[in-house]
């Protein structure tokens, strides 16, 4: 596509269900990105993919937070048990390549999750 | 850690004046310096990119400025529109931080016509 494809756009659940959040990268991007933004505040780091592997996941909160790259294209966050807050936007981001800072991030839409 | 802080926090200007948007990072040992434009319920549109070694970048009516000693950058833009109503984010690359970007709160622009 020609952009970073992120579904649902809108994602409503209950405490304690769990989550999958599903990111399209632009096609031939080999570097993606998870970020959270909460309301009025910046986009934090979640996890970075270069290919199928990651390689940091140091911004992931908990091990309720999980994020898998299977065959480098199409990655999904996926979260258990989830809190009222972990509500917030979950931002996907991809890039050309990884690589000290030269490739600019393409950012999709979103999801924004409310947990009730 | 890298901490990344802009101000001011929100702005209401008129149309057809000029502004200017800032941006402190404390830890100068950047890649480079990001600023990006976020519309509500959409994702983050990058604007302007400042390779570490660069003073400043133009795109239009953008122009950034980089100042990596002072841990500082700003955003200019000329002859603001009301279409230019949005949060404005700056972003940093810090080196030996991997390929994080840590991002400042941003400034919620508002222009009136």
């Amino acid at each position: 596509g020609a952009g970073v494809s992120q579904t649902p756009s809108n994602k409503v659940t209950e405490k304690g269900k769990y989550v999958e959040l599903r990111c399209d990268p632009i096609s031939g991007h080999t570097a993606l990105y998870w970020y959270r933004q909460s309301l009025g505040q910046g986009p934090e780091f979640l996890i970075y993919f270069q290919g199928t592997g990651a390689a940091d996941d140091s911004g992931l909160p908990n091990d309720r937070f999980f994020a898998v790259r299977p065959e480098g294209s199409v990655s999904t966050l996926k979260i258990q048990r989830t809190e009222r807050g972990d509500s917030a936007v979950y931002l996907c981001a991809s890039s050309l390549m990884g690589g000290i800072g030269k490739n600019i991030q393409y950012f999709g839409a979103g999801t924004r999750l409310s947990v009730l | 850690k890298q901490e990344v802080t802009q101000i001011p926090a929100a702005l209401s200007v008129p149309e057809g004046e000029n502004l200017v948007l800032n941006c402190s990072f404390t830890d100068s040992a950047i890649y480079n310096l990001q600023w990006f434009r976020q519309d509500p319920g959409k994702g983050l549109t990058s604007l302007l990119l400042i390779q570490s070694s660069q003073r400043e970048q133009t795109s239009g009516r953008l122009n950034a400025s980089l100042d990596k000693s002072s841990g500082r950058s700003t955003l200019y833009i000329a002859a603001s529109q009301p279409g230019d109503s949005a949060t404005y984010l700056c972003a940093v690359w810090t080196q030996g931080g991997s390929e994080k970007l840590v991002f400042g709160k941003g400034t919620k622009l508002t222009v009136n016509p």
